[in-house]
């Protein structure tokens, strides 16, 4: 069973297009994440939503917009792609607890390629 | 979130133990150290994670000394599918949730 799966797993698109990724998570997890994976390597938060609120923004350009229509689910929409977004795309998700620190599990990426 | 330095390469023989640090000089008191690994072309996976106490779990082992400054993680048989990108993080996810990534340790288990 794939706790944390993402479609599709592999986006090739021109520039100016616009596209959604799709996550969702069997974990019964509440919080859910985007981080962006640039060609350097880095892996960077973008997005955080605890169930279905957002409680991290990083300095994303506007472009970009994650809806979670629920806590399982956690879809980011990038609006006319530019070269620069070419980039593996991860989504986590964890469960939030202050009593005890709980892991984030990723799912396998996407691979967004502007042609 | 306290920086973590970790060095850029490593490598190991299969069967041996793999061991590998981190220094987290400036972690605070409510941060505790985690470690994932990230396999080519997969997402990052969890591995351990620990605040004071020296953790073990069916993958690996953490030591963490006792000012808390520098740990170890020790996979104790390495395997060449233990060949992977190692990320040493200190993280609350009580405060924050945000998990600061470094470029961590690129480990080779050679045959």
């Amino acid at each position: 069973d794939t706790a944390v799966s993402q479609t599709p797993k592999y986006l090739v698109t021109q520039m100016g297009n616009d596209k959604s990724i799709k996550c969702e998570q069997n974990l019964g997890h509440d919080t859910m994440y985007w981080y962006k994976q640039d060609s350097k390597k880095f892996l960077k938060i973008m997005f955080s939503y605890n169930n279905k609120e957002l409680i991290i923004n990083e300095t994303v350009p506007n472009r970009f917009s994650p809806k979670s229509p629920d806590k399982a689910h956690l879809n980011l929409h990038i609006n006319s792609l530019e070269l620069g977004d070419s980039a593996v795309y991860f989504c986590a998700s964890s469960h939030t607890n202050r009593e005890a620190n709980q892991p984030q599990h990723f799912g396998d990426g996407t691979r967004l390629s502007i042609l | 979130d306290a920086k973590t330095t970790q060095p850029p390469s490593m490598d190991c023989a299969e069967g041996r133990a793999a061991n590998l640090p981190c220094n987290h000089s400036t972690i605070s008191g409510n941060e505790y150290v985690y470690w994932y690994r990230q396999i080519h072309s997969q997402g990052p996976q969890y591995i351990i994670h620990g605040l004071k106490n020296n953790e073990t779990n069916e993958m690996a082992s953490l030591i963490i000394t006792e000012d808390r400054k520098s740990s170890t993680l020790i996979l104790p048989h390495a395997t060449l599918r233990d060949t992977a990108v190692y990320y040493c993080i200190a993280y609350n996810a009580g405060n924050n949730r945000k998990l600061i990534w470094g470029l961590g340790t690129s480990l080779a288990v050679n045959p």
